[in-house]
């Protein structure tokens, strides 16, 4: 069974730094999916990244992108010139081709410092 | 972009009574949606998987009884929470996958938050 493993339950950094938030998975499959959603106060849950496995190319949001390392099975996040409203819980998540089910990480809570 | 709407947002009733929530799909259909539970400071834990047309899958340990699921259109799933008890009370979730587009991504509603007194 697929299981995601975020370390960091917390993790805060100075407004405008870099922050890099950690994620591992592990499964068996070649073929997947892998997600970093934002959770705010709101409890809304946004998508802020996503990543296809068969991709060598580092997914890149504005000022989000990731490290993905398929045979390590890591995929970090990190967050350049932070602001304010990145304070939020991060979750990390997985999904394979063939079931379209998301396995969750247990969250980091980030915060940012003004 | 692709909204999942779900209603209501907060809902306190007293204990015994029954609570419906709706997810819907405005601008896709969806075949498949999935609802969450979480507790607060955790992450999302997955109740069941509903696909329209036939019965919900549940995940272990949840209560078919309790949590009744309906996904009888391409547009709408419903959580019924039966004969509900403060322990019920929780901050619920759903999803839905759209399937025409490339990877199938997941469009989540807003959230219910549930009090039961």
């Amino acid at each position: 069974a697929q299981t995601v493993t975020q370390s960091q339950p917390e993790m805060s950094v100075q407004e405008a730094e870099t922050v890099t938030l950690s994620c591992t998975y592990d499964t068996s499959e070649s073929d997947y999916y892998l997600f970093w959603y934002k959770q705010p106060p709101s409890r809304q849950m946004i998508l802020v990244i996503r990543q296809e496995a068969y991709k060598q190319q580092n997914a890149t949001e504005n000022r989000f992108s990731v490290n993905f390392q398929k045979a390590a099975k890591s995929f970090s996040l990190k967050i350049s010139d932070s602001q304010l409203g990145d304070a939020a819980m991060y979750f990390c998540a997985y999904r394979s081709n063939s079931n379209y089910q998301l396995i969750w990480g247990a969250g980091t809570k980030l915060i940012i410092k003004p | 972009g692709a909204v999942v709407s779900q209603h209501p947002s907060w809902v306190i009733c007293k204990s015994g009574t029954s609570v419906k929530i709706e997810c819907r799909s405005l601008d896709f259909q969806a075949t498949t949606m999935f609802w969450y539970r979480q507790f607060p400071k955790q992450s999302l834990m997955l109740m069941a998987t509903s696909n329209e047309g036939s019965k919900a899958t549940y995940e272990q340990g949840v209560e078919k009884d309790k949590f009744l699921i309906n996904h009888a259109s391409l547009t709408l799933s419903t959580l019924t929470v039966t004969s509900a008890h403060p322990e019920d009370s929780s901050f619920y979730i759903c999803s839905a996958n759209e399937p025409s587009r490339t990877g199938q991504p997941q469009h989540f509603g807003d959230g219910t938050r549930l009090s039961i007194l």
